[in-house]
C-alpha cells in the first residue's frame, strides 16, 4: 500500500498526558499537512511542511502542539498536557509540488484521539 | 462569513436519482477547487478537482462559476454506494492549506 499511513489509529488518554502521532506520507510527496476534524465539521488546517521545513502554522496550533518532520519523510504531531477539547480526528495529508495536481492532497486514515 | 459554505443536508434520494450539491466560497482569489468524499469515521478522499471549464468523471459533473464564487457537484444515476458526506474544498490563496466546508450528507435509499 503506497498511501498515507498514520499511527496509532486510535488513542485514548487521560487529561494532562502527552500524546504523539506519526504520519508517513506517500513516498514521492514532499509536502505534508496536519488537519484536525471534529464531529460535524470539515477538517481544519493545523500545519504544513515542505520537506523538513515547517512553513505554515494555524492559530489553532497552540503552544501545547508541536510538529516535526526531521528528515523530510515522516512527521510527528505531539500534544502536551492534553485537554478534553483536544478530542478529535487528527488527519495527515500529503501532496507533490510537481505537476498540475500540486494542490491535490491525499489523506491518511487519521488518528482518533479521545481525552478522558 | 465562513470561507466555504455548504448546505449540510441530509439529502435523501432514491437510487437512480440525480442530485446536485452547491457550495459558495468567500475568497475571490482562490485558484484551486475540489470535491472530496468522506464516509462515516473515515478520511476524506479526493473525488475530483474542479476546473474552470467544468469537468465530468463518469456519473459526476463538477462546475465552477468564478463570477458568483460558486461550485457545484452533480451526481447522476445515484447508487447506494454514493451515500457519504461530500466536502467542498478550496485552496487558501497565498497559502498551501485547503479550506473545507462542513460537508453535505447524501443518503441514497433503495
Amino acid at each position: 500500500d503506497t498511501g498515507v499511513s498514520q499511527d496509532p489509529r486510535h488513542k485514548i488518554t487521560k487529561r494532562g498526558q502527552n500524546v504523539t502521532f506519526r504520519c508517513d506520507p506517500i513516498s514521492e510527496h514532499n509536502r505534508l499537512y496536519w488537519y484536525r476534524q471534529t464531529l460535524g465539521q470539515g477538517p481544519e488546517f493545523l500545519t504544513y511542511f515542505q520537506n523538513e521545513a515547517q512553513l505554515e502554522k494555524s492559530r489553532l496550533l497552540s503552544d501545547r502542539f508541536s510538529a516535526e518532520r526531521p528528515k523530510g519523510s515522516f512527521s510527528t504531531l505531539e500534544i502536551q498536557r492534553t485537554e478534553q477539547g483536544d478530542s478529535a480526528m487528527y488527519l495527515c495529508a500529503s501532496s507533490s509540488t510537481s505537476g498540475s495536481g500540486s494542490y491535490e492532497q491525499y489523506f491518511g486514515p487519521g488518528t482518533r484521539l479521545t481525552v478522558t | 462569513r465562513k470561507e466555504v459554505e455548504q448546505d449540510p443536508g441530509p439529502f435523501n434520494v432514491p437510487e437512480g436519482a440525480t442530485v446536485a450539491f452547491n457550495c459558495t466560497y468567500s475568497n475571490s482569489a482562490s485558484q484551486s477547487f475540489f470535491w472530496y468524499r468522506q464516509d462515516c469515521r473515515k478520511e476524506p478522499k479526493l473525488l475530483m478537482s474542479v476546473y474552470s471549464s467544468g469537468n465530468e468523471d463518469g456519473r459526476f459533473t463538477a462546475q465552477l462559476n468564478r463570477a458568483s464564487q460558486y461550485i457545484s457537484l452533480l451526481i447522476r444515476d445515484s447508487k447506494l454506494s454514493d451515500s457519504a458526506t461530500y466536502l467542498c474544498v478550496v485552496n487558501s490563496p497565498g497559502f498551501q492549506k485547503l479550506v473545507f466546508g462542513t460537508g453535505t450528507r447524501l443518503l441514497v435509499s433503495p
